[in-house]
């Protein structure tokens, strides 16, 4: 059963370009998470999607961020106008739908660099 | 408003010492709670978790944890650490009644020294 799977790995974009991350789920997880870990900081929750619903976006910067869970295919966090600020990890992670109590499996991540 | 604090931001121990790392959280009520390692250039891997009942959690790669609700702390401890244990670690909360975000600490550096 293969894990989280995201790409790219390394993603690098300049100044005012778009950057879409795709996150693919473990097999038979219907909740996908996106975090953003900043350099020295911890893993800040920026959304939570089921399939074609987000379910909990209080983490999303409110201009250039948005995500989609469609009903078939990856997650994708796409970031309009990319300002170097936006240079970070980004992690999707996914649980199956138990709720709360179900743990979050986490893939390697994107590191996005913005020039 | 909830919060996860990890003191430590770096921790140097020799290879063969005892590992704590501590964890405090702010939350009204009792939370799920969690340990991630995080490697190098990788992303993170559940350690253990708590969701109640017995206090002291059991994980892989012989870790564990203790739920102390008196001082609202969820340390991670190993006996005898090992090289391969260099990586960070973030403890995380999850909160049973708002959902499934998590709230991560800023994590602690671990450094092994032969």
């Amino acid at each position: 059963n293969a894990g989280v799977m995201q790409n790219p790995r390394h993603l690098v974009r300049r100044r005012g370009q778009e950057a879409r991350l795709r996150c693919s789920p473990m097999k038979g997880h219907s909740h996908v998470y996106w975090y953003r870990q900043l350099p020295e900081e911890g893993l800040k929750f920026m959304v939570y999607l089921q399939k074609e619903n987000i379910i909990d976006e209080s983490g999303m910067p409110k201009e250039r961020f948005s995500a989609e869970f469609p009903k078939e295919g990856p997650s994708i966090l796409r970031i309009q106008q990319v300002v170097r600020g936006d240079s970070a990890a980004y992690f999707c992670a996914s649980s199956p739908p138990g709720g709360i109590t179900d743990t979050q499996y986490f893939g390697p991540g994107t590191r996005l660099t913005v020039l | 408003a909830q919060s996860v604090t990890q003191p430590d931001i770096h921790i140097t121990v020799s290879e063969g010492a005892s590992l704590e790392l501590r964890c405090n959280y702010s939350y009204g009520a009792t939370p799920y709670l969690f340990w991630y390692v995080q490697s190098p250039g990788q992303g993170l891997q559940l350690l253990l978790k708590y969701f109640s009942g017995d206090t002291l959690v059991q994980g892989i790669k012989g870790f564990e944890a203790e739920f102390k609700r008196s001082q609202s702390s969820f340390n991670l401890r190993k006996p005898s650490v090992h090289w391969s244990d260099a990586a960070e670690y973030f403890c995380a909360v999850g909160q049973p009644n708002t959902g499934n975000q998590f709230y991560f600490g800023t994590g602690t550096s671990l450094t092994v020294i032969p």
